[in-house]
């Protein structure tokens, strides 16, 4: 198993451009989620789909937008990028539907720089 | 008060030695505790889930005290590959598993 992967692993954007980050699990997890991790700010959530079809907004998601395409697809748009989301941002899915705890695993990251 | 709070370090031990990270909640209502560990410019996993009863996983215990909302992890002769960010992360429970994350504490072991 691949587990949580994510495209591009880097990206550089120029101010108003707009991008999808991809998100993929192979797990058949039923949650998925997008943080993003600042220096001295720990992680975020952005946004979160506790199952396919649904969406739900996590601490700080102004500026994007999430689809959850289907049960192994995330992908998180920014439409208008901003030097304030130049940031590092991690996909994660949740294995707790399964029984087996509150597990939750990631991607290896995308980090994006906004000029 | 912030929802998860984190001994701001950096801790520098040498190795061999024992290190304990302090993490404060401030939802009464978390049902579920754990640490994670991020290694530089890597994805945070799962180190350990800790239990009100405590629980130890080889040279690693972490302890849960729900009535003073607080959370430790203790590290017994630390090795070289210790070295990590160390993040204390609660799941405050309701019909969407959400977790919060403390901001780390950065440990480096030195030989």
């Amino acid at each position: 198993n691949a587990g949580v992967t994510q495209t591009p692993k880097f990206q550089v954007l120029k101010t108003g451009q707009s991008m999808t980050l991809q998100c993929a699990q192979d797990m058949n997890h039923n949650s998925m989620y997008w943080y993003r991790q600042d220096p001295g700010m720990g992680l975020r959530l952005i946004y979160y789909s506790a199952s396919e079809g649904t969406t739900d907004k996590g601490e700080v998601p102004n500026g994007y937008n999430v689809s959850r395409l289907n049960k192994r697809e995330f992908s998180l748009r920014l439409e208008s990028a901003a030097p304030s989301q130049t940031s590092v941002y991690f996909c994660a899915s949740n294995d707790r539907d399964r029984g087996r705890g509150d597990t939750q695993y990631f991607g290896p990251g995308t980090r994006l720089t906004v000029l | 008060r912030k929802e998860v709070e984190q001994d701001p370090g950096p801790f520098n031990v040498p190795e061999g030695a024992t290190v304990a990270f302090n993490c404060t909640y401030s939802n009464s209502a978390s049902q579920s505790f754990f640490w994670y560990r991020q290694d530089c410019r890597k994805e945070p996993k799962l180190l350990m889930s800790v239990y009100s009863s405590g629980n130890e996983d080889g040279r690693f215990t972490a302890q849960l005290n729900r009535a003073s909302q607080y959370i430790s992890l203790l590290i017994r002769d630390s090795k070289l590959s210790d070295s990590a960010t160390y993040l204390c992360v609660v799941n405050s429970g309701g019909s969407n598993y959400k977790l919060t994350f403390g901001k780390g504490t950065l440990l480096t072991v030195n030989p």
